[in-house]
This record gives C-alpha cells, structure tokens and sequence, in this order.
C-alpha cells in the first residue's frame, strides 16, 4: 500500500517559516491535502489540491507537490500555529485515503 | 454552518460489538459522500471507510474490512458505522469527515471507543 513519510517534528522561532514535508513515491502525480490538528481538538484542512486554501485559512499557509515530496509552508509563524500536521492523499490502486504518519510544529 | 456529532462511542470488551452515528447539519447531506476516520491514542489519524452520496459506492481500509460496516440514511442526515468483532488495536477517537476538495472539509469532534477486557 501507498506510504507517506512525515518527518515527527519541525521547530520554528514566531516569525520565520516552517517547511513540513511529505514524501511518497512519485506524489507529484497525486493531490495532497494538509491538516491542522490541535491538542485535544479535531482535524482543520488547510490546504487542498496541493496548494489551495479553504475559505478562512490564512495566506500564511501555503503547499507544494512535486517529484517525491509535497511541501506545506507556513510563513510568519505564530504561537497559535504550534499543533500536529497531516498530510493526505488518495491512492487509486488501493481505493483506499492514505495519511502520513503526522509533524508536530513546535513554536519556539 | 456545517455541523457534524459524532456519538455512541464508549467502552467494550474485545469480540463484542457498536454502532456510531454521525449526525449532520448545515448542507445538503445528500449530495456529500461521507468519512470515518480515527485516531489512535497518541498515533496519526487512520481513514477507515467512505460511502458515497447515494450509499452505493463503499470503500473500506484493510484493518476493518469484513469487520465494519458503513451506511448512511439520507433522510435522516445521518452516517453509521456498525463495528463487530471488535479489537484492542480497534480503540481511538472515530471521526466522521465530509469529503470534499479531495480531502475531508469538515469534521465532527469525534467519539471515543475503548476496546479493553
């Protein structure tokens, strides 16, 4: 079956930027959706289809998806950006909806 | 605005048995194909089964298959999930996921199932 590879953790000083990847055989020819997870609170999709955004997730938050690796970006961190991401995709040989394994994004 | 409650979560004994539901508001329930998804304690979140809009197309992970049993009523706005036979390795949080985009646009907060002798 279909592996996505997260790294467990990213830390990142308020201000800078934080680069979570996914890596999965050739995932550039996949849609890789990311979500925001917060302790104790469910699942938020930040990002869809590789690099857009829903309605009131902000610009801050940004992806990428190329060759092996899909990227999501978060400029300017903040405080309230400290939670676990996920990475997801579907892979049409299995039928099945693949998610990584998860990056804890620590804000120093 | 969108709203999904998950509920009938709770404490069973390896080999026995529960249902979930998932209750929606705030869309067309009939016109979105619907999620379980869960999460172990501490682990990442696992897709478990998706149905389709009209309950005919149905997909299961490879952990709960001939195990689980998705539905739907659309009448109702509501989404099962029949869980038998069930496991330790069973026990997380069960989300119910609207699929759209691809991906999963909203989630309900969840039910816990522990699954303990």
């Amino acid at each position: 079956s279909y592996v996505l590879t997260q790294p467990p953790s990213v830390s990142v000083a308020p201000g800078k930027t934080a680069s979570i990847t996914c890596g999965g055989d050739n995932i550039g020819t996949k849609s890789v959706h990311w979500y925001q997870q917060k302790p104790g609170q469910a699942p938020v999709m930040v990002i869809y289809y590789d690099s857009d955004r829903p309605s009131g997730i902000p610009e801050r938050f940004s992806g990428s998806n190329s060759g092996n690796t899909a990227t999501l970006t978060i400029s300017r961190v903040e405080a309230g950006d400290e939670a676990d991401y996920h990475c997801q995709v579907w892979d049409s040989t299995s039928e099945h909806y693949v998610f990584g394994s998860g990056t804890k994004v620590t804000v120093l | 605005q969108v709203h999904l409650v998950e509920s009938g979560g709770g404490l069973v004994k390896p080999g026995g048995s529960l249902r979930l539901s998932c209750a929606a508001s705030g869309f067309t329930f009939s016109d979105y194909y619907m999620n379980w998804i869960r999460q172990a304690p501490g682990k990442g979140l696992e897709w478990i089964s998706y149905i389709s809009s009209s309950g005919r197309t149905i997909f299961y992970a490879d952990s709960v298959k001939g195990r689980f049993t998705i539905s739907r009523d659309n009448a109702k706005n509501s989404v099962f999930l029949q869980m038998n036979s069930l496991r330790v390795e069973d026990t997380a949080v069960y989300y119910c996921g609207r699929y759209r985009y691809g991906g999963f646009d909203y989630w309900g907060q969840g039910t816990l199932v522990s699954v303990s002798s």
